[in-house]
Parts: structure tokens; sequence; C-alpha cells
């Protein structure tokens, strides 16, 4: 069982749409949650963190965790073609050392004009 | 500007051959990491050090050794260079606090011809 799971994609919505992003995880003793952007060439870059179960806002992105079903996902309303990237869901911890984040494998995102 | 930054970009070497890709923060972060992204995209933790000292050794080839002369910087030597090295490498930092992300350098490209 890998230890964080993603759909590799490619997921297509058109512009405007809302996309819809998952992620499960393996650890229950996992503390923290945290997605990445990836466009093509560059570097990871952080968009949104949570911690607790429920649901976190931030502009167009909407973060979600259930630690019971040990699931993520995320949110992003009226989506723009800049969006179109490739998504990744990190874990960190286990509970043993919290300095240890693991990626999912990454969605890919198209959005279409 | 405060980053990770590591160099080179760009590094096309051919097999057997030994090759060092460097890395250094200003964040005042103290722990570190190197991350392998292959073709498929999947970021794998391979090294992390806090302080400069090794706290997460993932199962790597013998051939990769990190070196942290300092907690600002985090070497990766690479000896015999293989095929299957070719890949992206990030460098990455964070606070010691255990839920901080990671901020990423803008990575190193192998190619092992």
């Amino acid at each position: 069982q890998k230890e964080v799971e993603q759909n590799s994609g490619p997921l297509s919505v058109p512009e405007g749409a809302i996309a819809s992003l998952n992620c499960t995880y393996s650890d229950r003793g996992s503390q923290s949650f945290f997605w990445y952007r990836q466009y093509s060439g560059k570097s990871p870059e952080l968009i949104m963190f949570i911690y607790s179960n429920g649901d976190k806002e931030d502009g167009r992105f909407t973060a979600q965790l259930n630690k019971a079903s040990q699931y993520v996902s995320l949110l992003i309303r009226d989506s723009q073609p800049s969006d179109s990237a490739t998504y990744l869901c990190a874990v960190k911890g286990p509970s043993l050392n919290n300095n240890d984040m693991r990626f999912g494998a990454g969605t890919r995102l198209t959005v279409k004009p | 500007d405060t980053a990770v930054s590591q160099t080179p970009k760009y590094l096309v070497t051919q097999m057997g051959n030994d090759k060092s890709i460097k890395c250094e923060q200003n964040l005042g972060h103290d722990t570190m990491y190197w991350y392998k992204q292959d073709s498929k995209k999947f970021l794998k933790i391979m090294f992390s050090y806090n302080n400069k000292e090794l706290i997460i050794n993932e199962t790597v080839p013998n051939r990769f050794s990190p070196k942290s002369p300092d907690k600002a910087h985090l070497n990766l030597h690479i000896n015999s260079l293989e095929l299957g090295d070719s890949a992206v490498y990030f460098c990455a930092s964070s606070p010691r606090t255990g839920n901080s992300p990671l901020h990423f350098g803008n990575g190193t490209r192998l190619t092992v011809t």
C-alpha cells in the first residue's frame, strides 16, 4: 500500500467549473497535510495546508480533511486555464518523525478555455 | 532574496562519472531535504538533515552521499553515475516545527548518458 495515493488523472474541467482533487494516506499518525502545485519544469509551490478536520478556505481553494477516513481533498472553484498543473498531495509524519514529508504521485489537472 | 538555491540547474554527464549538486538556504531553517523526481513526476524523499544531523535516510544506493557542512547547506554527491539516476533532484528546507511546509529549490535536472 502506497503511503499517499492520488488519482494520476489527467483530470480535465472546463473553465469556470469546480475541480476536485482527492488524496488518501495510510499512516493514521500523520499530523499535517499539504497541497502543492507544480507547473511543468518548475518546482512544487505550496498552495494550501490543513491540520484539523473540516474545511479550510483560501480564495478559490478549499482544502478538506477527514482524519477518520484518512482522506484529504482540494477543491478549486472557478477554475482558470492558469490552474492547469500537477497537484501534489503531501503528508507530514509519521507521528514518530514530524520532519518526514511524503508525497503522492500527483494529479494532472487541465482547465480548458 | 530569501530562498532555497541549488546549483547547477542542469547537469549532463556520462555513466561512471562522479558529480555533486549544491544546495543553500537563507531562510534560517533547521531541516533540509533531498528529493528525487522521476520521469513519472513522483517525488520521493532521499535524505533529511536536521541541524547537520542525518535524520532520514531512505533506501538509496550507497553511491549517493549527502553532506551538510552547516545547517544552511546540504550537498549531494553521486558516485559512479548510472542511467537510472537521470531525474530532477530537488533540495528543500523547513523550520524544525513539525507542521511546517517545505520550501523547494528550483531543481537540478540530471541527465546521465
